[in-house]
């Protein structure tokens, strides 16, 4: 079967290796998801994003997933460079609600 | 800068006195969200509005917490009698409610220490 990853709250990843930080949401019912990115000092920033009705978005160096049978939302980042260092949160609402609610972070160190 | 602004970036202030902070959103959006969190930990929703209307409040906001978006532009959070509790980075989002995905647009927040 497929594996799920586990959410872990740090990731050390070496310069030009490629990311995945992986999130578990919780409600079964949320069908809109966000990935945001959070550096020191700043509010969120948004990344990406992905509708329930689909299972892999791509964006510049990242791509999302999306696995809805087991509730688990992940995000690669291709290439990851020293600005890539931060927190890195998943956000879920169901769509037309207002609420985001956010995961627990992960926090991502690139090594030079 | 046509981001989030929010201000002052840093409050400190003493255990039972007032603060008061101000977001200016987004020009064209017409959703504000107030978020706050605490270190290490993911935002969580306080309370939101569209135009003036405040649409919502979190159980988290206490009584001592009040929100006002008067003109359907900047808003202002009020925190009354603060408590040490209160101690944390308080988040303003805004939004275009346009269609289904709405993304929120996060302002740098104010760090609020009570001592």
């Amino acid at each position: 079967g497929e594996s799920v990853g586990l959410h872990l709250p740090t990731l050390s990843v070496q310069e030009g290796d490629n990311s995945i930080i992986n999130c578990a949401y919780s409600n079964s019912a949320s069908d809109y998801f966000i990935w945001y990115k959070q550096e020191s000092g700043k509010g969120p920033q948004f990344i990406i994003d992905i509708r329930s009705n689909m299972d892999k978005r791509q964006g510049q160096r990242v791509t999302v997933l999306l696995n809805k049978t087991v509730k688990h939302l992940s995000l690669q980042i291709a290439a990851t460079q020293p600005g890539d260092s931060a927190v890195y949160f998943c956000a879920e609402n169901i769509l037309n609600d207002y609420k985001l609610s956010f995961g627990a972070g992960t926090t991502v160190t690139v090594r030079a | 800068d046509t981001g989030v602004s929010q201000d002052p970036r840093h409050k400190i202030t003493k255990r039972g006195q007032n603060v008061t902070f101000r977001c200016d959103p987004i020009s064209e959006h017409n959703r504000l969200y107030w978020y706050r969190q605490t270190l290490g930990q993911g935002p969580e929703f306080l309370t939101y509005f569209q135009n003036e209307a405040q649409l919502e409040k979190s159980r988290l906001l206490s009584d001592r917490f009040s929100a006002e978006r008067p003109k359907g532009s900047f808003s202002t959070l009020e925190i009354q009698r603060t408590e040490q509790g209160d101690s944390a980075m308080y988040l303003c989002a805004s939004s275009l409610a346009q269609g289904e995905e709405e993304k929120l647009f996060f302002g740098s927040g104010t760090q609020l220490s009570v001592l």
